[in-house]
């Protein structure tokens, strides 16, 4: 029972370098989601995924692309790191049905320098 | 704008007493309510759901309240023992689940 599987889980990147934190889930969920969580402040959404195909801006989505690849994975790509992006970075994914109870990965810790 | 309140940072409680967090909210009327355990460099687990209608729920040692008059929810732990140990997020909603929108957490250490 893997669930949600993230990877890298730590990175250090230098100020506009680009790279890719991988996501897949096994659960054959249809709703995938990225959020950063930041010291004092909730979990915020970043980008989803309602279903494969397709993808949506959240609340901060600047600096940021996605790619639903299938419905298993989902991408997350930061194309010129800044400072500002350092964060803790978390994949979740939801079933198509329900009370909307996210499944959260182990998270991304990103350090940009 | 929504705005969410975990009643502090920090709680350090008793083994064996009863653990009271709260959360609260403004500016927002959610259909439900959300309560994650997260423990450190992990994703957060969902533990509870309570939606607006409900004024209570439970499972095993927990037990939630939510009152949609003080626009507040009450996250009980009784019993509580150093595995309880953790943070513990609220999660506000309405509609899908894209639409959530998480308090900052709350620190619990219970001390043996």
């Amino acid at each position: 029972n893997a669930g949600v599987t993230q990877t890298p889980k730590f990175q250090v990147l230098k100020t506009g370098q680009s790279m890719t934190l991988q996501c897949a889930q096994d659960m054959n969920h249809n709703s995938m989601y990225w959020y950063r969580q930041d010291p004092g402040m909730g979990l915020r959404l970043i980008y989803y995924s309602a279903s494969e195909g397709t993808t949506d801006k959240g609340e901060v989505p600047n600096g940021y692309n996605v790619s639903r690849l299938n419905k298993r994975e989902f991408s997350l790509r930061l194309e010129s790191a800044a400072p500002s992006q350092t964060s803790v970075y978390f994949c979740a994914s939801r079933a198509g049905y329900g009370a909307n109870v996210l499944t959260f990965g182990a998270g991304s810790r990103l350090t940009v320098l | 704008s929504q705005k969410i309140e975990q009643n502090s940072e920090a709680l350090n409680i008793q083994e064996g007493k009863t653990a009271t967090l709260t959360c609260n909210y403004t500016n927002y009327s959610p259909a439900y309510l959300q309560w994650y355990r997260q423990d450190p460099g992990r994703g957060p687990v969902f533990l509870l759901l309570i939606r607006e209608n409900e004024k209570e729920k439970r499972k095993e040692r927990l037990k939630v309240t939510f009152d949609t008059t003080l626009k507040q929810s009450l996250f009980h732990i009784t019993a509580s023992q150093p595995a309880d140990s953790a943070t513990y997020l609220c999660a506000l909603g309405s509609g899908s689940a894209r639409q959530l929108t998480f308090g900052s957490g709350t620190q619990l250490t219970v001390l043996p």
